[in-house]
Parts: C-alpha cells; structure tokens; sequence
C-alpha cells in the first residue's frame, strides 16, 4: 500500500524553539495533506489541511502563525512548531489522499507520527 | 457537523472469540468509511476503506459493512487474537475533506 513517512519519530526540545517535523508521500504524489494532534488516550483533531503550492487551511481554534505548515511539492509537507512550549507536546499525525489510484480513491494514509516533547 | 460515535469505548476477549466493534455517523452523505488500527505510540494504520456505494469491504479475518441509510458501520473481527490487540478507529468522509474520527474502542485480546 501507499507509504506516508514522518520525520523525526520523536523530539525532544527546550521551551521557545522551533520544531520542523517532515511529511512524505513515497510512492505516490499527493496535492492535500492533512495534519492532526493526539493527546493522550484521545483522538485525533485535525489542525490544518496543507495544498500543494498554496496556503494552508487552519481548523478554529488553531495558531496559524505557531504551527506554520509548508507543502512545496506534491511529496512533502513541513509543519514547524515554532517557539514551543510544554503544552505543545502532543503526538503530530500527518495523513494524505492517495487520488490517482481509483480502486483507492479517497483513502487516507497516515505517517507513523512524531511525538513531541517540550521540556 | 459530522459527529462518529464508537461503541464500546474498551473491549476485552478471550483469544479465539469473534467480535463486532460498532461505529456510528450523524450526517449520512458521506463519501467513504475507513477503519484504522493505532497501536500505541504509533500512527495509524488503515485496515479497510467502504466508499459509499458499497456495503461491505473483507480482508483476512475483517469485515467491515455500511449501512449509509441508518449512519452504521461494524467491524467484524473473526477469529481474534493477542497480536489484535490495539485501538480501532473509524472515520467518515464527505468528499475531498479530512475525515471526521471517532474516539476509537480499546481492544485487548487475552491469551
């Protein structure tokens, strides 16, 4: 199947840095991306939708000038957390839509995850 | 709003027994229905995809159906196992939307 890849797994950082965490599309190219957050023993809530060559879309209640999101070619899309702190430590999902396969079509592929850890 | 409901919210069986995990959605125009696997501390893993049109998907020991009309979906799981053993979530879409999760059911499967 489709193969969604994150980078780092998992991070640990200093209250007030800035976190990049990387997600690609491996085997097949994918103009939307979506990323989430998991807290602990809960589900996952969608921050924002990236498209490839435009402006993510951000969920309410999400900052977008704190989880900067970056999607600049159809296999990779970067969200920075930026000036971190401990309550952003949350495990960051991110997810794409495999289109051109039409036995798939619609189907989402998740990355293992990055969980991150603000000290 | 879309609103998916799981039940149970936890589930434990001995190794061997089938079971039905049970996934409900309010609004009934949806695109597709995915079924996950989490384990934990790790990304999801997609076990299986319905689109609309369709009742049923099956792969290995899963079944999963659709009823669209009344917002259902089961997951079946036939012949369970201790390496089962995780968090099943399952998620609606509307069209080229992010799905809308659940809160998933603890699986435990006891040896």
């Amino acid at each position: 199947g489709a193969v969604v890849s994150q980078h780092p797994s998992w991070v640990i950082c200093k209250s007030g840095t800035s976190v990049k965490i990387e997600c690609r599309s491996l085997d097949f190219q994918a103009t939307t991306m979506f990323w989430y957050r998991q807290f602990p023993k809960q589900s996952l809530m969608l921050m924002a939708t990236s498209n490839e060559g435009s402006k993510a879309t951000y969920e309410q209640g999400v900052e977008k000038d704190k989880f900067l999101i970056n999607h600049a070619s159809l296999t990779l899309s970067t969200l920075t957390v930026t000036s971190a702190h401990p309550e952003d430590s949350s495990f960051y999902i991110c997810s794409a839509r495999e289109l051109r396969d039409s036995r798939r079509a619609g189907e989402l592929f998740f990355g293992e995850g990055s969980r991150l850890t603000v000290l | 709003k879309q609103e998916v409901t799981q039940i149970p919210a936890a589930l434990s069986v001995p190794e061997g027994e089938n079971l039905v995990l049970n996934c409900s959605f309010t609004d009934s125009a949806i695109y597709n229905l995915q079924w996950f696997r989490q384990d934990p501390g790790k990304g999801l893993t997609s076990l299986l995809l319905i689109q609309s049109s369709q009742r049923e998907q099956t792969s290995g020991r899963l079944n999963a159906s659709l009823d669209k009309s009344s917002g259902r979906s089961t997951l079946y799981i036939a012949a369970s196992q201790p390496g089962d053993s995780a968090t099943y979530l399952c998620a609606v879409s509307t069209g080229n939307t992010p799905l809308v999760f659940g809160k998933g059911t603890r699986l435990s499967v006891i040896a």
